[in-house]
């Protein structure tokens, strides 16, 4: 069984605040990922790193920004939180070697007021 | 590039019912691999089979089941005799690389599975 966690599981903000969202794995995994999944369902990859100090953007434009300096460790931060950053966050992470599964926290929904 | 089409929206069964979600992919890649991922009303996404392209073999894990069909480039997911707890929305998604070369996996839409009791 996976063992990735992200805190805070709900949040709930005002604009203009600057927030930070935890992930943390104990897998020992290279790979972790931050997706942001829209009310549609779709998931939108937004961040992605191979290992420490290495962070790439994803797919889908973000304003938020992440730093990897401990392998287990992912968090991503909004300088100034905006309605439109309102979602659902998830982080994953996998092997290195090969297409491997990601594994997947169980998210932060984040509503910005 | 590559893509992933999961056709159908939502689909909303009775009970006991068999139920098949749809998966079709585009790929360019001779060597690639296909996933199932299952979403609970909690949001966390659930693993649930990986197969790579050279495995067309079907695979049956309990009430669950795929096939996987190279030659119409689908992956399509069966739940027999469905549950209650089977109500999730269920993503396919297909290995794929950025244009740097790096992996990603590539998402479909989702198809979210309503089963009534």
């Amino acid at each position: 069984e996976a063992d990735i966690y992200q805190t805070p599981r709900y949040l709930v903000i005002g604009t203009g605040k600057k927030i930070t969202l935890e992930c943390s794995q104990t897998m020992g995994h290279d790979k972790m990922y931050w997706y942001q999944q829209d009310p549609g369902m779709e998931l939108h990859l937004i961040h992605y790193s191979y290992g420490v100090n290495s962070t790439e953007k994803g797919d889908l434009s973000s304003e938020s920004t992440v730093s990897r300096i401990r392998t287990e460790h992912f968090p991503l931060t909004l300088e100034s939180a905006r309605p439109s950053h309102t979602s659902q966050y998830l982080c994953a992470s996998s092997w290195t070697s090969g297409y491997n599964e990601q594994f997947f926290g169980p998210g932060t929904r984040l509503t910005v007021l | 590039a590559q893509k992933v089409t999961q056709a159908q929206t939502e689909i909303s069964v009775v009970e006991k019912e068999d139920v098949t979600l749809d998966c079709v992919y585009e790929t360019r890649d001779t060597t690639y691999y296909l996933f199932w991922y299952k979403q609970p009303p909690s949001g966390e996404l659930v693993f649930l089979i990986r197969r790579n392209s050279f495995d067309e073999q079907n695979e049956i894990s309990g009430r669950y089941s795929w096939n996987f069909q190279k030659s119409t480039s689908s992956f399509n997911f069966t739940i027999t005799a469905s549950q209650v707890v089977d109500s999730a929305v269920y993503f396919c998604a297909l290995s794929g690389t950025f244009q740097g070369g790096s992996e990603k996996l590539v998402f479909g839409k989702g198809t979210k599975l309503t089963v009534n009791p």
